[in-house]
């Protein structure tokens, strides 16, 4: 059973470009959350998605950034016109409905 | 809102001695989830130990123990026989249960040998 699994592992991005993160949740996990990490700092939650389904955005910033988590398919982070200040690592959880998390190995993104 | 903070920056031990991290949350909830995230430099977060906020029993698992005071709202960890392979960011996080995590800003755990 293979845990969460993201991609890429890394991501160079120049200024103005568009970042997409992937996430596939581990088989029978139903839930994904997205979380930022800047250096040196903890986790900061972004979103959490069910199938099709965004529950919880609270901690999206509401320009450039986006979630989904397709019927089928991985979830994806999308990030549009990065700037340096988005350089960090993503980090992907999933969990069965009685949240027993399980995260992905994240994605560093850095902005050039 | 609901907030973690462990106000140990950075703390070291002698390898086989025992450590204890500090962790304090604020909620007003009274079923949540508590636990412990090791995250070496390889970046992966792992799991260390999970605790029920309506069991009164610390949970355990081999080196690692919590001390967790409901009333005090106080989520300690202990590492016993430290090993070098303990040496890491440690993270303390909150939760309802299937909702997002609330992370504290981390311990930095150096192990001398």
């Amino acid at each position: 059973n293979a845990g969460v699994m993201q991609n890429p592992r890394h991501l160079v991005r120049r200024r103005g470009q568009e970042a997409r993160l992937r996430c596939s949740p581990m088989k029978g996990h139903s839930h994904v959350y997205w979380y930022r990490q800047l250096p040196e700092e903890g986790l900061k939650f972004m979103v959490y998605l069910q199938k099709e389904n965004i529950i919880d955005e609270s901690g999206m910033p509401k320009e450039r950034f986006s979630a989904e988590f397709p019927k089928e398919g991985p979830s994806i982070l999308r990030i549009q016109q990065v700037v340096r200040g988005d350089s960090a690592a993503y980090f992907c959880a999933s969990s069965p409905p009685q949240g027993r998390y399980t995260f992905g190995s994240g994605t560093r993104l850095t902005v050039v | 809102a609901q907030t973690v903070t462990q106000s140990q920056p950075e703390m070291s031990v002698q390898e086989a001695e025992t450590v204890t991290l500090s962790c304090t949350y604020d909620t007003s909830e009274s079923d949540y989830y508590l636990f412990w995230y090791k995250q070496p430099p390889s970046r992966q977060m792992i799991l260390v130990i999970r605790q029920e906020a309506y069991k009164q029993q610390n949970a355990t698992e081999n080196r690692f123990s919590v001390n967790f005071q409901k009333a005090a709202k106080s989520f300690s960890l202990k590492i016993s026989d430290s090993q070098l392979g303990d040496a890491a960011m440690y993270f303390c996080a909150w939760t309802q249960g299937a909702q997002k995590l609330v992370f504290g800003q981390g311990t930095r755990l150096t192990i001398n040998p």
